[in-house]
């Protein structure tokens, strides 16, 4: 069965150094999100891309944020310069389509856990 | 303002019990709502999903229910497993294409015990 899969399982880093979280979204996937979930709390919305662009995005996702679609099958999220606040769960989601009535259901990679110490 | 409250925050029984967490959610205009399980340091997997017409699903020992009037819903666990023991979101959809539209509840931690 298809699933999303990311890459690193954990990652370690000093604050003010650049990361970048990698996933592959399932290959007939459309839409593509990225989650955080700082331990304890709930998951919140990060961003939604689609057609190679953000379709969406919260406060959270501020300038050192970004998102990119580099090639066919990877999906990327880069934090420029990590700060203690980033150290959290991150999942990437993708989904099929976007029809009001039609399977728009998101399934979740099983995250990368970032450290910043 | 879009929310989705769960409760309990946590929840501890037997091996073999029965339970049920509950979902009050704000959410609107509504399209349709999922339970999740999150196991410890993994991504929220899928359990049911209920669309306003619908009032109750099931998965196996797990059974969705939903009132679209009260905007509450509650899953049931039947014959509890050591396995069970993970995180149980609350997600709800917004009826809007594309763009965000999954509100997460906190999650009840469900332990099971020996």
């Amino acid at each position: 069965e298809p699933e999303v899969t990311q890459t690193p399982s954990h990652q370690v880093t000093q604050m003010g150094q650049e990361v970048i979280l990698r996933c592959v979204p399932i290959s007939n996937h459309l839409y593509f999100y990225w989650y955080r979930q700082i331990l304890g709390q709930k998951v919140e919305f990060l961003v939604s891309f689609y057609n190679n662009e953000i379709s969406e995005k919260s406060e959270i996702f501020d300038d050192q944020f970004s998102v990119e679609r580099p090639d066919g099958s990877n999906f990327t999220l880069k934090i420029r310069s990590t700060k203690l606040e980033d150290s959290a769960m991150y999942f990437c989601a993708s989904s099929l389509n976007s029809r009001r009535t039609g399977n728009n259901e998101q399934f979740f990679g099983p995250g990368t856990r970032l450290t910043v110490l | 303002k879009n929310q989705v409250e769960q409760s309990p925050q946590s929840l501890i029984i037997l091996e073999g019990k029965n339970c049920t967490l509950q979902c009050n959610y704000t959410v609107s205009p509504f399209s349709n709502l999922r339970w999740y399980k999150q196991d410890t340091g993994r991504g929220p997997v899928s359990l049911t999903i209920m669309t306003f017409s619908e009032n109750t699903k099931s998965n196996g020992r797990y059974t969705a229910t939903l009132d679209a009037d009260t905007k509450q819903s509650s899953l049931h666990i039947t014959a509890s497993q050591l396995s069970d023991s993970a995180s149980y979101i609350c997600v709800v959809s917004l009826d809007q294409t594309g763009a965000n539209n999954l509100f997460f509840g906190t999650g009840t931690r469900l332990t099971v015990i020996p």
